[in-house]
């Protein structure tokens, strides 16, 4: 059974802190690594994807890929109220046709 | 880019009658869609894979005479929930991506569906 682990939170973090996401999967063909942002009754939204080990900044937001220890992790600084929703981990499917794996997600509050 | 539509965003029916929910990609074309279901505080859980020009694939206990799936065409699949009853209530979304590596999964905006 491929799986997807995430802390369910909620992760609660001061306004202006960096905000540390974190993500274990078991798939060891798995390549892309997908970080989503879900509002409550909103569909997620993609904020990051990587592919390589290291990390992957764009604006507030840092990925990091670990193949070797199967982890991959968000990083979010200067956090914001607006950042307070729910952060979804996947990761695609080794052996299918870009089938993803799903975390159950972290509740990150982050308080003013 | 990559933009996902999906509609209804909202719909209420009757016990027993269907609902048919599209997901369109406006502006790329999705030979492989899917099909989630999102139960209130609950993760997402894959219901089917639509695959254009062909059989969707349908997750294990999904059951596919209920949830009829059509990729008719490279930029749109419905999704028809049969005689609805009410547990099948819930958020649906859809999500595609684009060909290459260079792009991320697209959702649409969802149909939460309630079946009274």
């Amino acid at each position: 059974q491929k799986e997807v682990e995430q802390n369910s939170g909620p992760l609660s973090v001061p306004e202006g802190a960096i905000a540390s996401l974190n993500c274990t999967y078991s798939d060891r063909g798995s390549q892309s690594f997908f970080w989503y942002r879900q509002y409550s009754g909103k569909s997620p939204e993609l904020i990051m994807f990587i592919y390589s080990n290291g990390d992957k900044e764009d604006g507030r937001f840092t990925a990091q890929l670990n193949k070797a220890s199967q982890y991959v992790s968000l990083l979010i600084r200067d956090s914001q109220p607006s950042d307070s929703a729910t952060y979804l981990c996947a990761v695609n499917n080794g052996g299918s046709n870009y089938q993803l794996i799903w975390g159950a997600g972290t509740k990150l509050i982050i308080k003013p | 880019g990559a933009v996902v539509s999906q509609h209804p965003s909202r719909v209420i029916c009757k016990s027993g009658t269907s609902v048919k929910i599209e997901c369109r990609s406006l502006d790329f074309q999705a030979t492989t869609m899917f099909w989630y279901r999102q139960f209130p505080k609950k993760s997402l859980m894959l219901m089917a894979t639509s695959n254009e020009g062909s059989k969707a694939t349908y997750e294990q206990g999904v059951e596919k005479d209920k949830f009829l799936i059509n990729h008719a065409s490279l930029t749109l699949s419905t999704l028809t929930v049969t005689s609805a009853h009410p547990e099948d209530s819930s958020f649906y979304i859809c999500s595609a991506r684009p060909q290459g590596q260079g792009y991320g999964y697209t959702f649409g905006s969802g149909t939460r569906l309630t079946v009274v």
